[in-house]
C-alpha cells in the first residue's frame, strides 16, 4: 500500500524566502512527526500530532517553523526567513497509534522519502 | 548531554562475523525502545522493538538493560546487507510522541 509521502523531494530556496514542505501520512495513522537529519547527524525531533492537535512542539528550533495538520492527515511545516542553518533533510513519519502505549509495539514509525532543503 | 548516546563507530565486521554495541539513555522513566536501521542516504526503518525480558528477531538480539540504562543490538552471521547504521530510539513516558534517536552507530560489514 501507500507509504509515508512528502514533498517535494528536494527544494533549493534563497535565505530569507519562505518554504513550505509537505507530508502526506499513511491512511488512518493518527500520529504523525517531522524530524530533520543535517548531514551525518542523527535525527533532531521537531513536532509531534495526535490527530490535528500538537501536544509537543518542543522541538521546533525557532518561532520562524511552524506546523499545521488538517484532517486529521495531511500536514505542512512551514520555515519562514529561512537561514542557510535550515538547511537538512526534513523527514515526516506516521504511526496508527502514539508510541509509549501499551500497544505502541506494533505501532512503528514509518518515515517518508524526505525533502532535502538547502538555503543558499 | 545527550539523551540517547552512541557510538558512531564505525564498526568493521568480516562477513559472517557478530558484532554488537550498545545505546544508553538518560531518562530513567523512559519506557520504550527501539532499533531502527537507515541506509545511506534513505529514511529510518523499524528494525526492532526492544522488549523489557529481550528478544530475537532472526540474527539480531535486542537486550534491555533498566538498572544501567542502556540497550543493546547483536548481529550474528553478519552479512553484507546489515551495513548500515543503526539509531536506538526511547520513548519517553512525558511525552508519548517525542521519541528520542540517537545519532546512529554505522556498521560496516566487508567481504
Amino acid at each position: 500500500g501507500a507509504g509515508v509521502s512528502q514533498s517535494p523531494s528536494n527544494k533549493v530556496t534563497e535565505k530569507g524566502k519562505d518554504v513550505e514542505l509537505r507530508c502526506d501520512p499513511i491512511s488512518g495513522h493518527t500520529a504523525l512527526y517531522w524530524y530533520r537529519q543535517s548531514l551525518g547527524q542523527g535525527l533532531e525531533f521537531l513536532i509531534y500530532f495526535q490527530g490535528n492537535s500538537a501536544p509537543d512542539k518542543s522541538g521546533l528550533p525557532s518561532d520562524r517553523f511552524s506546523a499545521e495538520r488538517t484532517g486529521g492527515s495531511v500536514s505542512t511545516l512551514t520555515i519562514q526567513r529561512t537561514q542557510q542553518e535550515d538547511s537538512a533533510v526534513y523527514l515526516c513519519a506516521s504511526s496508527l497509534r502514539s508510541p509509549g502505549t501499551s500497544s505502541s509495539y506494533n505501532s512503528p514509525l514509518h518515515f517518508g522519502n524526505g525533502t532535502r532543503l538547502t538555503v543558499t | 548531554r545527550k539523551e540517547v548516546e552512541q557510538d558512531p563507530g564505525p564498526f568493521n565486521v568480516p562477513e559472517g562475523a557478530t558484532v554488537a554495541f550498545n545505546c544508553t539513555y538518560s531518562n530513567s522513566a523512559s519506557q520504550s525502545f527501539f532499533w531502527y536501521r537507515q541506509d545511506c542516504r534513505k529514511e529510518p526503518k523499524l528494525l526492532m522493538s526492544v522488549y523489557s525480558s529481550g528478544n530475537e528477531d532472526g540474527r539480531f538480539t535486542a537486550q534491555l538493560n533498566r538498572a544501567s540504562q542502556y540497550i543493546s543490538l547483536l548481529i550474528r552471521d553478519s552479512k553484507l546487507s546489515d551495513s548500515a547504521t543503526y539509531l536506538c530510539v526511547v520513548a519517553l513516558t512525558d511525552s508519548w510522541g517525542k521519541l528520542q534517536f540517537g545519532a546512529g552507530t554505522q556498521v560496516v560489514v566487508t567481504p
